[in-house]
């Protein structure tokens, strides 16, 4: 079946980076985009930005330009995200979705279970 | 940026009850709007895309429609497994955006 696996808890100091995987099964790597996508605590969700696993080109949400970048690995099907010049306000949930086109439209499915990023001193 | 406002932002509701959820764009996205559920530490599931096509495997009670900037997803008959936080999101256009989401709690 489809699946995104992702890597685990990570605790981060303040001006930190961390990087943040998404490992896809299930389905061939380079045919869809994958998104990320994050929670923070008791807010709703917010996209970061993509990446076309065919070629490697990407684009950002305007508010992570400069701090986000999005690279993928073929060869094991992995797509990573790193954060840098973490602040508390990046403590969330990171998740990774795969990205579906259709006629009928655009949506995620499925998702990443999610990776807790705490950032604190 | 396509502003998603979601209402209520949160309802009380019991088994069997019909529930409906509606979610406005701040400019018309067409149908290209889709409908999440998500349950505390799990991934988010995908119900309904393009504004009103079932996913694979969702229960026939969730259903969606509506076009250009106003939408609905309506659960016709409240399971205990339904009690959970729903979010619009469109995707129309970059950056995607997400409404607030409602959570639906146990009456």
């Amino acid at each position: 079946q489809v699946q995104l696996v992702q890597s685990e808890t990570e605790v981060k100091k303040p001006g930190a980076s961390v990087k943040v995987s998404c490992k896809a099964s299930g389905y061939t790597f380079i045919s869809y985009f994958i998104h990320w996508v994050r929670q923070a605590p008791g807010q709703g969700f917010e996209w970061m930005g993509s990446i076309n696993p065919n070629g490697g080109s990407t684009n950002y949400a305007q508010k992570f330009q400069g701090r986000v970048t999005m690279t993928r690995d073929t060869s094991t099907a992995t797509v990573y995200m790193e954060l840098s010049s973490l602040k508390s306000e990046d403590t969330a949930v990171y998740y990774c979705a795969r990205g579906v086109a259709s006629t009928q439209g655009r949506w995620f499915d499925p998702w990443g279970q999610g990776t807790l990023v705490i950032v604190s001193s | 940026d396509v502003q998603m406002t979601q209402s209520p932002s949160s309802l009380s509701a019991s088994v069997g009850d019909r529930v409906a959820i509606t979610c406005r764009a701040s400019q018309s996205i067409s149908t290209y709007l889709n409908w999440y559920q998500h349950k505390p530490g799990k991934a988010p599931k995908l119900l309904i895309y393009g504004a009103s096509s079932l996913q694979s495997g969702v229960p026939s009670r969730f259903s969606g429609g509506g076009s250009g900037t106003d939408f609905t997803l309506t659960i016709s008959s409240l399971q205990p497994e339904d009690f959970a936080t729903y979010y619009c999101q469109q995707s129309y256009s970059f950056p995607r955006t997400f409404g607030q989401g409602t959570k639906v709690e146990i009456k």
